[in-house]
């Protein structure tokens, strides 16, 4: 089956720093990787779309400056929380799909629990 | 605008059947999934259905009418395993996913 990898699971840094996140598409090609945010007992909320060789499209409310994604292969997308805050701190998820399709399913890696002092 | 409704939560009986509906009103469809997501967790796969129908897929079947603009997620033999949230999410006319907030689902023994 097709697997992510998102790596790291935890970070808990302080004020200040800027943290980044990788996702890996590990068995497939990914042209399309998407980066979610999710806060406690609440929705997950789509930040941005990743392709390959292109910049990414943030959602409306999601500063590009603040959450810098990197799309550099078909295997790897990169998002780069910088100058994090403690408002910052939540649960991010990429989830990457099998191939251009729009109809495939989107696979999730296991998620990246940010903690800003 | 695009809308999906799904219960915020719903609790049933270890070895019991529920049923978990998802009503969408997307601008184009061309798909619609079912994920599972523990507590603390990310989202994991469950099924896909495009075409009107059943799809079953062991103790999990989903169903869905575009006519009606409706799904649902039928799981059987519930286990207290299978407490987690259940998200429904529509691929639209421009392959954007929708996602649905979730149903939480309880089960008590």
């Amino acid at each position: 089956g097709a697997v992510v990898s998102q790596h790291p699971s935890w970070v808990i840094c302080k004020s200040g720093t800027s943290v980044k996140i990788e996702c890996r598409s590990l068995d497939f090609q990914a042209t399309t990787m998407f980066w979610y945010r999710q806060f406690p007992k609440q929705s997950l909320m789509l930040m941005a779309t990743s392709n390959e060789g292109s910049k990414a499209t943030y959602e409306q409310g999601v500063e590009k400056d603040k959450f810098l994604i990197n799309h550099a292969s078909l295997t790897l997308s990169t998002l780069t929380v910088t100058s994090a805050h403690p408002e910052d701190s939540s649960f991010y998820i990429c989830s990457a799909r099998d191939g251009g399709a729009g109809s495939q399913p989107q696979h999730f890696g296991d998620g990246t629990r940010l903690s800003i002092l | 605008g695009q809308n999906i409704d799904q219960p915020t939560e719903m609790t049933a009986t270890e070895g019991a059947i529920v049923q978990i509906n998802c009503t969408y009103q997307t601008s184009g469809f061309n798909g619609l999934f079912w994920y599972q997501q523990h507590a603390g967790e990310a989202p994991t796969f469950l099924s896909y259905n495009v075409l009107d129908g059943l799809e079953e897929k062991g103790r999990f079947s989903s169903f869905l009418s575009r006519s009606k603009g409706y799904s649902y997620l039928l799981l059987k033999e519930l286990q207290m395993k299978d407490s987690a949230s259940y998200l429904c999410a529509v691929i639209d006319s421009n392959y954007q996913l929708i996602w649905g907030a979730g149903t939480k689902l309880i089960i008590k023994p």
